[in-house]
């Protein structure tokens, strides 16, 4: 167990719907990232933010936001869903920045299905 | 852009073999390194690292050297275990960076 946790474990949803992913990172860590792990693209880094504030972006569409509370859980929203985002989403939290070999530890995954 | 490159599985052995799974990178600087291990229905678990060149990361039997001159990070195991199936990924961080860079994974199988 990492000590970050995540929900819902599964989600099943339609086209066109919206939905929000949640994230609670370990106890101490100021750093979330998002990661969307999909059949044909991999394993691929979305976005981080440190300490509330937006400190990386990836290959993150339009259509998807992010963002990290006070309490520093996070909330991935993906809206106007499309078959194509049906993946496996990861959060994952590290102490500080991230750079280096800090290192990041990750939650269980929510696996979305999109119809 | 940087970049890694593992070997295609799924990569089949008896248990108490020998393993060995290919990585290679292309980074404009230094990168660390780093294994990751999935197993079925869970996250990515680190398995090892290193930050710098010659360094040996090591862990659970498991060890992978960085080698700048081959731009390589193989992981090698002597003598694996059933308990030892699951998916590996090679991945990167630059030292100026904070997203890992992961390869494609490689699905490792081990029979009794």
């Amino acid at each position: 167990d990492s000590g970050v946790t995540q929900t819902p474990k599964h989600l099943i949803t339609a086209t066109g719907q919206r939905v929000t992913l949640r994230c609670s990172p370990r106890s101490g860590d100021l750093s979330v990232y998002w990661y969307q792990q999909s059949l044909d693209q991999g394993l691929q880094f979305l976005i981080q933010y440190y300490n509330g504030e937006e400190r990386a972006k990836g290959n993150i569409l339009e259509r998807f936001s992010a963002q990290q509370f006070p309490d520093l859980h996070s909330e991935l929203n993906l809206s106007s869903l499309e078959l194509g985002d049906s993946a496996l989403y990861f959060c994952a939290s590290s102490v500080a920045l991230g750079t280096g070999a800090d290192e990041q530890y990750f939650g269980p995954g929510t696996r979305l299905t999109v119809t | 852009g940087d970049s890694v490159t593992q070997m295609e599985g799924p990569v089949t052995l008896s248990e108490e073999a020998f393993l060995t799974i290919n990585c290679t990178y292309t980074a404009t600087g230094y990168p660390s390194l780093f294994w990751y291990v999935q197993y079925p229905g869970e996250g990515l678990q680190l398995l090892l690292k290193a930050t710098k060149a010659d360094d040996k990361g090591s862990n659970k039997g498991f060890e992978a050297t960085y080698r700048k001159e081959t731009t390589s990070f193989h992981l090698e195991k002597g003598s694996v275990q059933v308990s030892d199936s699951a998916v590996y990924f090679c991945a990167l961080i630059m030292q100026a960076g904070t997203a890992l860079i992961f390869g494609k994974g490689t699905t490792l199988s081990v029979s009794s």
